[in-house]
C-alpha cells in the first residue's frame, strides 16, 4: 500500500516570498491533516479536512496560510508571504473514517521549509 | 484537550527492555491513550493505543494503570532502530467518530539506544 506522499522534500525561500506544499493521502482516506513541526517541538495541527470540508482550522494563521482539498483527495498548503518563523517541517497525515483503522493517522515524510 | 506528561529524554541499552512512562491525571472516560514515535527525518508513526486494558502488538506493549491516570509503553528488546521521539497522546473517542479525530502532540520523550 502506498503511503502519504508529499512534495517537495525541501524548500528554501526568502522572507516575503510565497510557497506551496502538496500532499497526496492514502487512497480512500477521508480525513487529511496538515501539521507544522518547528525544530525541537512536537507537531502542531494547522488544519483538518473531512473529505473536502474543513473540520478544524483554529490554529491556522489565516492572514498568511491557506489550504484546500479539492475533490476530497489531494491537498495543498500555501504560505503567502512567508516569515522567518515559518521555518519548519510541514507534515501531512491521512486517516480513514469509520473503519477499523480509523484510530490511526498515517504521516508523510514532510516538507522541510527554510525561510531566509 | 487533556494533557500528558512525559520525561524529556531516556536512555536504554540495546537488547534490553525499555519502559516509557506517561502521566495523564486529567484523562476522561472517553479518552483513548495513543502512542506514536518519530524517527529522525521522518513523520510520526503509529505504535499502539488502548482504552482500559493492556494491549500488545508486534511493535510494543501498552500497560495502563487501573485508574487510567498513567500508562507505560514497553519495548521488549530495544534496538538501535528504536531510537526516536515517543509521543503519548490522549484522543477523545466520541469526537473521533463524529468528525474524524485529531492528535494533539506534546514534547514527547527522546529515546536514545546505546550499543
Amino acid at each position: 500500500e502506498a503511503g502519504v506522499a508529499q512534495s517537495p522534500r525541501y524548500k528554501i525561500i526568502e522572507k516575503r516570498q510565497s510557497v506551496a506544499f502538496w500532499c497526496n493521502p492514502i487512497s480512500g482516506h477521508a480525513t487529511l491533516y496538515w501539521y507544522q513541526q518547528i525544530l525541537g517541538q512536537g507537531p502542531k495541527l494547522l488544519i483538518q479536512f473531512q473529505n473536502n470540508g474543513v473540520v478544524d482550522d483554529s490554529q491556522l494563521p489565516k492572514d498568511r496560510f491557506s489550504a484546500e482539498r479539492l475533490k476530497g483527495v489531494d491537498s495543498t498548503l500555501k504560505i503567502q508571504p512567508a516569515k522567518l518563523e515559518d521555518s519548519a517541517v510541514y507534515l501531512c497525515a491521512s486517516s480513514p473514517f469509520l473503519t477499523g483503522d480509523n484510530e490511526k493517522l498515517f504521516f508523510g515524510s514532510g516538507t522541510q521549509l527554510s525561510v531566509l | 484537550d487533556a494533557k500528558t506528561t512525559q520525561p524529556n529524554s531516556m536512555e536504554s541499552n540495546e537488547e534490553e527492555p525499555v519502559h516509557l512512562p506517561c502521566n495523564h491525571s486529567t484523562i476522561s472516560g472517553t479518552d483513548y491513550i495513543h502512542w506514536y514515535r518519530q524517527l529522525p527525518s521522518q513523520g510520526p508513526e503509529y505504535v499502539i493505543h488502548g482504552l482500559t486494558s493492556n494491549v500488545n502488538n508486534r511493535m510494543a506493549s501498552l500497560a495502563i494503570a487501573e485508574d487510567r491516570k498513567s500508562s507505560t509503553l514497553i519495548l521488549h528488546r530495544a534496538t538501535l532502530r528504536d531510537a526516536a521521539v515517543y509521543y503519548c497522546i490522549l484522543r477523545d473517542v466520541f469526537f473521533e467518530y463524529n468528525q474524524g479525530g485529531k492528535l494533539i502532540f506534546g514534547q514527547g520523550t527522546e529515546l536514545s539506544v546505546k550499543p
